[in-house]
């Protein structure tokens, strides 16, 4: 069965220091979105992406954060300046247009760690 | 987003069934019933969703009561892999929103 695939699995940087978080959707799949979870809190939306275009982001996507999809198949969230608060784990989440979008598929997840 | 609401914790016996309630009583009559749930160390997995009918698939079911203020998943026969926290989540079809809003959801113990 395809599956959303996320590298790396963990991701220990230096307070300043930028992170690319890297993710390879479902291959037919056309919208893309990236949450995360801080320990022991709830998932968080940040942003969603569709035809090559940001559709809709959250408080927490600030000007630190951008997203690209460089290929067709990856789709990267970059961090330019990490904080100690952006510790958390990211997911990565695609869905299928013929679907409806009704049903997100999300990645195993890359555990970030701010120092 | 409508709110939904969840109990916090929940304990079922290995191969007993388990019900999962869910409270959404501020629904609008576009939004569809989500259930996702979130495995130790693991992503969010989807799980089953429905709009007014109970809905079947190979991992659940969802039963959704007639005034559509609450539902229930079912998993017939809960597994130790079924340990997890589970979340409902309203999404509004024509809202036009993609994102999915997770609240604490219900954290489910299968005792073996």
């Amino acid at each position: 069965e395809p599956e959303v695939t996320q590298t790396p699995s963990h991701q220990v940087t230096q307070m300043g220091q930028e992170v690319i978080l890297r993710c390879v959707p479902i291959s037919n799949h056309l919208y893309f979105y990236w949450y995360r979870q801080i320990l022991g809190q709830k998932v968080e939306f940040l942003v969603s992406f569709y035809n090559n275009e940001i559709s809709e982001k959250s408080e927490i996507f600030d000007d630190q954060f951008s997203v690209e999809r460089p290929d067709g198949s990856n789709f990267t969230l970059k961090i330019r300046s990490t904080k100690l608060e952006d510790s958390a784990m990211y997911f990565c989440a695609s869905s299928d247009p013929s679907g409806g979008r009704e049903t997100q598929y999300f990645g195993p997840g890359t555990r970030l760690l701010v120092l | 987003d409508a709110k939904t609401t969840q109990p916090n914790s929940m304990e079922s016996n290995e191969e007993e069934p388990v019900h999962l309630p869910c409270n959404h009583s501020t629904i609008s009559g576009t939004d569809y019933i989500h259930w996702y749930r979130q495995l130790p160390s693991q992503g969010p997995e989807y799980v089953i969703h429905g709009l007014t009918s109970n809905v079947n698939n190979r991992m659940a079911s969802l039963a959704i009561a007639e005034d559509r203020k609450s539902s229930t998943l079912i998993l017939h026969r809960a597994t130790l892999r079924d340990a997890a926290v589970y979340y409902c989540i309203l999404r509004d079809r024509q809202g036009g929103s993609e994102k999915l809003v997770f609240g604490k959801g219900t954290k489910l113990t299968v005792n073996p």
